[in-house]
């Protein structure tokens, strides 16, 4: 079964650090990636998304993503975090099995300190 | 991108009693809805994919009976949580797509709480 794995519960970063976070994803082909933000209480965010082509994505806030195929995984990036970037990021594949649904991974919350 | 509204944002209800979620599609034609779930600090959980005039399709242990979901137009959908139990309590977020589009577009989510 198709699936979606971030291996960091919590990650922890000093305000103006690198950030990395890891997706990892479970299927044959190549899925449609989302990154989503989610801020205590509230809906989710689109940060960036990819569908195909060029595998480095740029989002929005100052936020990247590159896509590898030989380790199936999509790596959110940011160069340097800003304390408002504390959040729950999530993973997400869609078109799997020829659906429209998406399949989230756990989330990954982030903590910045000042 | 498109602009999806929950209502309410938050709930407060009794045991037994049910209560109802809207989510509206504002600004395109939203073929297909989502209807999820998250519990405090957990992930998302698709409940079920409404589309238009359609009865809805639950996923697997989704109680379609309790959790009730209408797609009468191509901007509104309902998610009815019969009876509502304390377990029910959640955050519960809508998303909408159209046509062949890949990408999910995501309500506010609401808030049920049941008391």
């Amino acid at each position: 079964a198709q699936s979606v794995t971030q291996p960091d519960i919590h990650i922890t970063v000093s305000e103006g650090a690198s950030l990395e976070l890891r997706c990892n994803y479970s299927y044959g082909a190549t899925p449609y990636l989302f990154w989503y933000v989610q801020s205590p209480g509230q809906g989710l965010q689109l940060l960036l998304k990819y569908f195909s082509g060029d595998t480095l994505v740029q989002g929005i806030k100052g936020f990247e993503a590159e896509f590898k195929r030989s380790q199936s995984s999509f790596n959110l990036r940011k160069p340097s975090v800003h304390w408002s970037d504390a959040a729950e990021y999530f993973c997400a594949v869609g078109g799997t099995s020829g659906t429209y649904k998406y399949i989230f991974g756990t989330g990954t919350r982030l903590k910045v300190l000042a | 991108g498109a602009v999806v509204s929950q209502h309410p944002s938050w709930v407060i209800c009794k045991s037994g009693t049910s209560v109802k979620i809207e989510c509206r599609s504002l600004d395109f034609q939203a073929t297909t809805m989502f209807w999820y779930r998250q519990f405090p600090k957990q992930s998302l959980m698709l409940m079920a994919t409404s589309n238009e005039g359609s009865k809805a399709t639950y996923e697997q242990g989704v109680e379609k009976d309790k959790f009730l979901i209408n797609h009468a137009s191509l901007t509104l959908s309902t998610l009815t949580v019969t009876s509502a139990h304390p377990e029910d309590s959640s955050f519960y977020i809508c998303s909408t797509k159209t046509g062949n589009s890949y990408e999910q577009y995501f309500g506010p989510g609401t808030r049920l709480t049941v008391t």
